[in-house]
């Protein structure tokens, strides 16, 4: 089925270090999405990119799409204790009636 | 205003009674979602509400669950005779139509002992 694949699973950085967390599919999408969960409730919305922008930005955030590829990078720069969070990538495949799909999510820890 | 509101925000049962669980969406979303989330998993989308339109149910997973929208506002998502399985956190979403950025409610953990 249709779902995005996140990389990696789980992600354990200094504070103040970088962290880049991976997102590929398989079918053609309309745009992508990152969101950010807290202790396992509502989540977030991060940043929206479309299928025909390469790279977006949103404070310490970075996004990158490359559609040849069929994936998607989130940067999150000198991060913090507080970017401690699951983060989701989401989907809306072509067709897919504003319906996106969810990855299973990557766990970030940031150490202080 | 207000985000997206869901109550209660945790429900025990007991195996095989129903349970409804609400949502209120942010006012002048006439879209809006259903998932489920088990512990440790993504998302599983259940069902999406959009305007008049027919809600799609595709992601239901047995005739056991169904939802409501009444008014094109206020959702519920009722589960009759619950099963252990059940047990997750259940997270509603709202968004503009033809903005594709959701805002999520907090979430309802369902605990079916």
């Amino acid at each position: 089925s249709q779902q995005g694949e996140e990389d990696p699973q789980a992600l354990s950085i200094q504070e103040g270090e970088n962290a880049t967390m991976n997102c590929s599919y398989k079918t053609s999408i309309n745009n992508l999405q990152w969101y950010r969960q807290n202790s396992g409730r509502g989540l977030v919305h991060l940043i929206l990119i479309r299928s025909n922008e390469r790279e977006k930005h949103s404070g310490r955030l970075r996004v990158t799409l490359d559609t040849s590829k069929k994936s998607s990078s989130l940067l999150i720069t000198a991060s913090r204790a507080a970017d401690t969070a699951s983060y989701f990538c989401a989907l809306l495949f072509t067709g897919a009636n504003s319906k996106l799909t969810f990855g299973k999510g990557i766990t970030l820890s940031v150490r202080p | 205003g207000a985000g997206v509101s869901q109550s209660p925000s945790n429900k025990v049962t007991e195996k095989g009674k129903d349970v409804e669980l609400r949502c209120d969406p942010i006012s002048g979303h006439t879209a809006l979602y259903w998932y489920r989330q088990s512990l440790g998993q993504g998302l599983e989308f259940l069902i999406y509400f959009q305007g008049n339109s027919a809600p799609d149910k595709s992601g239901l997973p047995s005739d056991r669950f169904s939802a409501e929208r009444t008014g094109g506002s206020v959702s519920t998502l009722t589960i009759q005779r619950t099963q252990q399985e059940d047990s997750a956190v259940y997270l509603c979403a709202s968004s503009l139509p033809a903005v594709l950025l959701q805002y999520f409610g907090p979430g309802t953990r369902l605990t079916v002992l």
